[in-house]
């Protein structure tokens, strides 16, 4: 099994430009989020699913979209690249039980110029 | 916006020294808490997850403690050892739908051991 697999692993953008973060999973989790790090903020919730078809804004949506047609894909979209969207961005899932963890793919460093 | 504090923000310690990190969470509506491990280029990695006020749990000379009441937690290594070089995460869950999925992380301690 693969796990959490995102891709790419590195991307530059130019101010302006869209690109889609591919996250997927092949464990059959139904919860699936995304989380941006930053240096000295730790890990910050931008969106979340907790099924297909269902998707809601964490702590820091602003400027991204997501959509959950599948169990196992969870994109995320950047509409208009911005530099302070350069940061380090990973993919989680949970089976969302009482002490389930969640999983981790290996993050996508993104830098915005 | 939940607060999770984790302290402290960073610790050098010396092969063999024994350590421990402190988490501090919202004590009201409490569902879950998480020790996650995360190693330079890697992605973090699951240490524990708590649920119970006064759970103690232990894998290898990692080990955690948990207080809801009052809203800390406790992440203790004995013998430290180089390989245990990494930036270590706390993570909280409220009671909101009852689910895990949600979590609101630490800015983490990052452990450094000097053989």
């Amino acid at each position: 099994n693969a796990g959490v697999t995102q891709t790419p692993k590195f991307q530059v953008l130019k101010t302006g430009q869209s690109m889609t973060l591919q996250c997927a999973q092949d464990m059959n989790h139904e919860y699936m989020s995304w989380y941006r790090q930053d240096p000295g903020m730790g890990l910050r919730l931008i969106h979340y699913s907790v099924g297909a078809g269902i998707t809601d804004q964490g702590e820091v949506p602003n400027g991204y979209n997501v959509s959950r047609s599948t169990t196992e894909d969870f994109p995320l979209r950047l509409l208009s690249a911005a530099p302070s969207q350069t940061s380090v961005y990973f993919c989680a899932t949970s089976s969302g039980g009482e002490h389930t963890e969640a999983f981790f793919g290996q993050g996508t460093r993104l830098t915005v110029v | 916006i939940l607060n999770v504090e984790q302290s402290p923000q960073s610790l050098h310690v010396q092969e063999g020294d024994s350590t421990n990190f402190t988490c501090s969470f919202p004590s009201s509506n409490f569902y879950a808490l998480h020790w996650y491990r995360w190693e330079t280029a890697k992605s973090p990695e699951a240490l524990f997850v708590m649920t119970l006020n006064g759970d103690e749990k232990k894998k290898g000379r990692i080990s955690a403690t948990l207080n809801t009441k009052e809203g800390y937690s406790y992440l203790y290594i004995k013998g430290s050892q180089p390989e245990d070089s990494a930036t270590y995460l706390c993570a909280f869950t409220p009671r909101s739908g009852g689910s895990n999925y949600k979590l609101t992380f630490g800015k983490g301690t990052l452990l450094t051991v000097n053989p």
